[in-house]
């Protein structure tokens, strides 16, 4: 059983250009959440998916980033003309539901890179 | 705003040795506390713990959470360089069923 699988794992982009980054959930698993870890900070809550919608995106800056989780395939998150502080760790996470018992699993992350 | 507080920041201990990590937490309406390991990749979930007073166990470790207090500890025994690692406690609140707020992370280093 596949955990929840991230790629690339590592991506390095010039000022100016776009980052996509997927994420597949684990088998059997509806519910997508998507993380930023900072040097030196905690990870932060950026977006929540399901299929084909949007839940929550309050932890995502309203501009150059989005999120989607199209009935096909997996989740993406597109960062256009990404800025220096863009650099970070992103992770995807899944859940079975959002029950109490339904911890999330995290993917091993895209460690963006902004030059 | 909900507030995780990991101590200590750092740690270094010998094999052997047991160790207690620490996180405190300010959320309203806290639903659970969970407690991740990430070495240099995935968080790996350890514990989710929602009720208080009840240890969870898993091999040498264990976890605790007190709700009045508005903390919990991870205790490790007989640690190994294995567990060298960055633990994470993150907490589910503020009117959310899913949300995780993260601590900064206590990382723990073993030395044979």
């Amino acid at each position: 059983n596949a955990g929840v699988m991230q790629n690339p794992r590592h991506l390095v982009r010039r000022r100016g250009q776009e980052a996509r980054l997927r994420c597949s959930p684990m088998k059997g698993h509806s519910h997508v959440y998507w993380y930023r870890q900072l040097p030196e900070e905690g990870l932060k809550f950026m977006v929540y998916l399901q299929k084909e919608n949007i839940i929550d995106e309050s932890g995502m800056p309203k501009e150059r980033f989005s999120a989607e989780f199209p009935k096909e395939g997996p989740s993406i998150l597109r960062i256009q003309q990404v800025v220096r502080g863009d650099s970070a760790a992103y992770f995807c996470a899944s859940s079975q539901s959002t029950a109490d018992n339904s911890p999330l699993h995290f993917g091993n992350g895209t460690r963006l890179t902004v030059t | 705003e909900d507030k995780v507080v990991q101590s200590p920041l750092s740690l270094v201990v010998h094999e052997g040795d047991t160790v207690t990590l620490n996180c405190s937490y300010e959320v309203t309406n806290f639903r659970s506390l969970l407690w991740y390991k990430q070495e240099k990749k995935a968080p790996t979930f350890l514990f989710m713990l929602t009720s208080s007073g009840i240890e969870k166990k898993s091999g040498r470790l264990s976890s605790i959470l007190d709700k009045k207090e508005l903390f919990s500890i991870l205790n490790i025994t007989a640690t190994q360089t294995g567990d060298s690692a960055v633990y994470l406690c993150a907490v589910v609140g503020g009117g959310s069923n899913y949300k995780l707020t993260f601590g900064k992370g206590t990382l723990l280093t073993v030395n044979p």
